[in-house]
Parts: structure tokens; sequence; C-alpha cells
């Protein structure tokens, strides 16, 4: 079993749905990161946080600590959010690796 | 001010030979990241630099991987005698003071081994 677990692993939305994505995790952490991979490859970081919730436009993020969970939320999806949602746990400690979920495809149609 | 910058952008290279890939952090950033993303696999963190050190090395896949930085600022990234399974985007990111921060990622560099 993979240390990050994310779900769906696919996701297909209409333009304006509400999303959700999920994100839990079985090691203890500092910090959770949300990441948006574009379809060109670039990464862009979208949020860290290690409690309660981060808004940030139409994105939201909140975590769980206690459930070990957290989920990231897109409100009037757009096609424009189309991407690959990635999220990371980083453990803490002096490595500075962060473990990664194998993400989420997203996509939106108009 | 610019971003993080990578080159090469795309490598090709037979299998055996070596390969050198270079990152330039964002100015003033003191932490560097380096990772790999296999075609169709998720992301794979290899090693963090705090300043020029690297407090662990163990995410390197093996002993043909190594990474240093000089200065405090631009990062390498050495692969000897490249294997077919060496072939993946590697990524570089930066933060400014450490890994409780936000990373910035570079464009990647594509390698291919053939």
């Amino acid at each position: 079993k993979n240390e990050v677990e994310q779900s769906p692993q696919n996701l297909t939305a209409q333009e304006g749905e509400f999303i959700t994505i999920n994100c839990s995790y079985s090691v203890g952490i500092s910090a959770l990161h949300w990441l948006q991979q574009h379809p060109g490859g670039g990464i862009v970081s979208l949020f860290m946080l290690s409690s309660g919730k981060k808004k940030h436009g139409r994105l939201i993020a909140t975590i769980n600590i206690q459930e070990k969970h957290s989920s990231l939320h897109i409100t009037a999806s757009h096609p424009r959010d189309s991407a690959v949602y990635i999220c990371a746990a980083d453990p803490g400690g002096s490595q500075g690796n962060l473990i990664f979920g194998k993400g989420t495809k997203l996509s939106v149609k108009p | 001010g610019a971003g993080v910058s990578q080159s090469p952008s795309n490598k090709v290279t037979e299998k055996g030979k070596d390969v050198e890939l270079r990152c330039d952090p964002i100015s003033g950033h003191t932490a560097l990241y380096w990772y790999r993303q296999s075609l169709g696999q998720g992301l794979e963190f290899l090693i963090y630099f705090q300043g020029n050190s690297a407090p662990d090395k163990s995410g390197l896949p093996s002993d043909r991987f190594s990474a240093e930085r000089t200065g405090g600022s631009v990062s390498t990234l050495t692969i000897q005698r490249t294997q077919q399974e060496d072939s993946a985007v590697y990524l570089c990111a930066s933060s400014l003071y450490g890994t409780r921060e936000t990373q910035y990622f570079g464009p990647g560099t594509r390698l291919l081994v053939l």
C-alpha cells in the first residue's frame, strides 16, 4: 500500500461543477502539499497546509490531521482547471523529502 | 524575477554515456530539490540541498547518480553510465529557506536513454 493515496485517479466533470479530490496518507507529516501539473508538464504549488483550511480563488484545501486525510475542492470548475493534481506528504525531518501520491487527472468539459 | 531554470530542456543519449543536468534556482533561495518523473509514473524525490549541503542522499536511485551544489546556487545532477530505465523527466525546485515553504518548480529536463 502506498503511503499517500489519492482518489479518484481520473475525474471528468462538466464546466461549473464542484470538484473534490481526496488524499489519504499513512505517515506522520509536518505538512501536506497540493500541486498542479499542467498538460505541458509544468508544476505549480497550490497549497501547503498543516492544519485547517486554506482558500485561494476557487480552490480550497482542507486537512484533518487526526484522520490523516486532505481534500482539494474546486468550485465553479472551468476547462482551464484540467490538469493532474498531486498531493505530497512532508514527513518532516532533515531529509527534505516529499512522498507523492500518484495524482488525479482532471478533465473539465465545456 | 526569473523562475527556476533547467538545462538542457531535452537530452537524448546512448546507454552507457554520462549526462549532466543543471538547475538554476530562484535567486536567494537556499533550499533546492531534485525530483524524477518517469513516464506514466508519479513524482519521486531524489535529493534536497540546504545551501551546499545535502543531509541525506538515500533518495538517489543508485550510486550512478550524484548531485552537487556550489555557491549555494546552481546545482548539477550527474548520471553516470546511463541506463534505459533512467529515461524520465528530471525536475528541480527551490524554496526560500527550507522544506516548510512553497516550492517553485523548474520546467524539467526530459532525458531519453537509447
